[in-house]
């Protein structure tokens, strides 16, 4: 049973440019969560998300980021004109959550390089 | 005041020492409690996972959770090398909060042989 995917692993940007990070989630698990993690910081919460449904968007910025699970197909994180300052790691989790259970896995990360 | 404090450490012990991490949190609404490894470069490793106050073990691992104190610990028995990592510690409420966690910054962990 594979775990949370993620993709790329690695992606290096220029600024100005456009990032799009991928997530898989774990099978049978419909809902997605997004976290940054800046150097010697914790895990930040970004966006929670259902198939189809953004659940909770409070940790995104207001501008320039969006992130998507459409019906078909891994969720989407996308950082439009991406800055110094968006170089992280940003994990994906997933969790079951429609037993009450609040248990998330996470995936390996994508680590973003701005150039 | 953050949500979630944990002390950054580093923490370094010798092979079979007994490790304690600890965690505050301010918020009274948090019910659910978790602790996570999280290897160099690596995504973090559910470790434990709590509901409310009380005591959890898992092999090496115990989980306390004391909400009158707002304080949550896991303590590693016998601590190995390879538990050399860096711990976070989670949680969230419930309802419309159930699934933001806010973790805490991370106490990295080394076990010397």
């Amino acid at each position: 049973n594979a775990g949370v995917m993620q993709n790329p692993r690695h992606l290096v940007r220029r600024r100005g440019q456009e990032a799009r990070l991928r997530c898989s989630p774990m099978k049978g698990h419909s809902h997605v969560y997004w976290y940054r993690q800046l150097p010697e910081e914790g895990l930040k919460f970004m966006v929670y998300l259902q198939k189809e449904n953004i659940i909770d968007e409070s940790g995104m910025p207001k501008e320039r980021f969006s992130a998507e699970f459409p019906k078909e197909g891994p969720s989407i994180l996308r950082i439009q004109q991406v800055v110094r300052g968006d170089s992280a790691a940003y994990f994906c989790a997933s969790s079951p959550l429609a037993s009450g259970s609040n248990e998330q896995f996470f995936g390996p990360g994508t680590r973003l390089t701005v150039l | 005041q953050k949500e979630v404090e944990q002390d950054p450490g580093p923490l370094s012990v010798p092979e079979g020492a007994i490790v304690s991490l600890n965690c505050t949190y301010s918020n009274s609404a948090f019910q659910y409690f978790m602790w996570y490894r999280q290897y160099s470069r690596k995504g973090p490793e559910l470790l434990m996972y709590t509901y409310s106050s009380g005591n959890k073990e898992d092999g090496r691992f115990t989980a306390q959770v004391d909400k009158s104190s707002k304080y949550i610990s896991l303590f590693i028995r016998d601590s190995q090398p390879s538990d050399s990592a860096t711990y976070l510690c989670a949680m969230s409420g419930e309802g419309s909060t159930l699934g933001r966690l806010y973790f805490g910054r991370g106490t990295q962990l080394t076990v010397w042989p």
